[in-house]
């Protein structure tokens, strides 16, 4: 069936390193993907999307590419800070049929240290 | 503009009880879609209320169920508590149907812990 696998958590990070959190994907036709991110203690918030193969999707220093060829939507980040610490959730949406409901990863919890 | 409300946003409840979680979406939003969110299974979704019928409907039992009003709030109930249902309940509203691809927006969410 369709699903979302992320890479386990925590990570642990120092401020300004390179941040990479892996998600890839199994779904059936063109979804769109999605990068959300919750901090502590709130909601969840749309980081970024991108509808269609090699679309990248960027907000706040974040980046990701929907790569078709390896079912990938890995979310990047050049040099994370302490206000990253949050869980990041990689979510899909299938495109077709009647049921779209969005279909979520288990989250990545991140933690930045100073 | 204020943003998805929740309340309560934390309770304790007894094994066998019920209880009635409330969402109030983001002013001119008609879709309300509810999650459940535990460490061990993430993000499972209840079900989606648009113009107050449901469109969609996750894999809970019937002990979980839902309404949405005319002004758009919706509520949640689960009845007969058990202890698995300690959990974040996210609510989340957008425009339209999550399935036309309108940005979704969380509320903080609604800590329950049955014991």
């Amino acid at each position: 069936g369709d699903s979302v696998t992320q890479m386990e958590g925590p990570v642990t990070l120092s401020e300004e390193a390179f941040l990479t959190i892996n998600c890839t994907y199994t779904a059936t036709g063109y979804p769109s993907l999605f990068w959300y991110v919750q901090y502590p203690g709130e909601g969840l918030q749309l980081l970024l999307k991108a509808t269609k193969a090699d679309d990248k999707g960027s907000n706040k220093g974040f980046e990701a590419t929907y790569r078709k060829e390896t079912t990938s939507f890995h979310l990047e980040k050049g040099s994370v800070q302490v206000s990253d610490s949050a869980v990041y959730f990689c979510a899909l949406r299938l495109n077709a049929g009647n049921n779209r409901k969005l279909i979520w990863g288990l989250g990545t919890s991140l933690g930045v240290n100073p | 503009k204020a943003g998805v409300t929740q309340t309560p946003r934390y309770l304790i409840k007894t094994r066998g009880q019920q209880v009635t979680l409330s969402c109030s979406p983001i002013s001119g939003h008609r879709s309300v879609s509810w999650y459940q969110q535990t460490p061990g299974q993430g993000l499972q979704f209840l079900f989606e209320y648009f113009s107050e019928t449901q469109r969609n409907k996750g894999n809970f039992p019937g002990r979980f169920s839902g309404r949405q009003f005319s002004n758009s709030r919706s509520e949640m109930n689960v009845s007969t508590l058990e202890l698995g249902d300690s959990a974040l309940y996210l609510c989340a509203s957008s425009m339209r149907p999550t399935s036309s691809g309108n940005s979704i927006y969380f509320g903080e969410g609604s800590w329950l812990t049955v014991v």
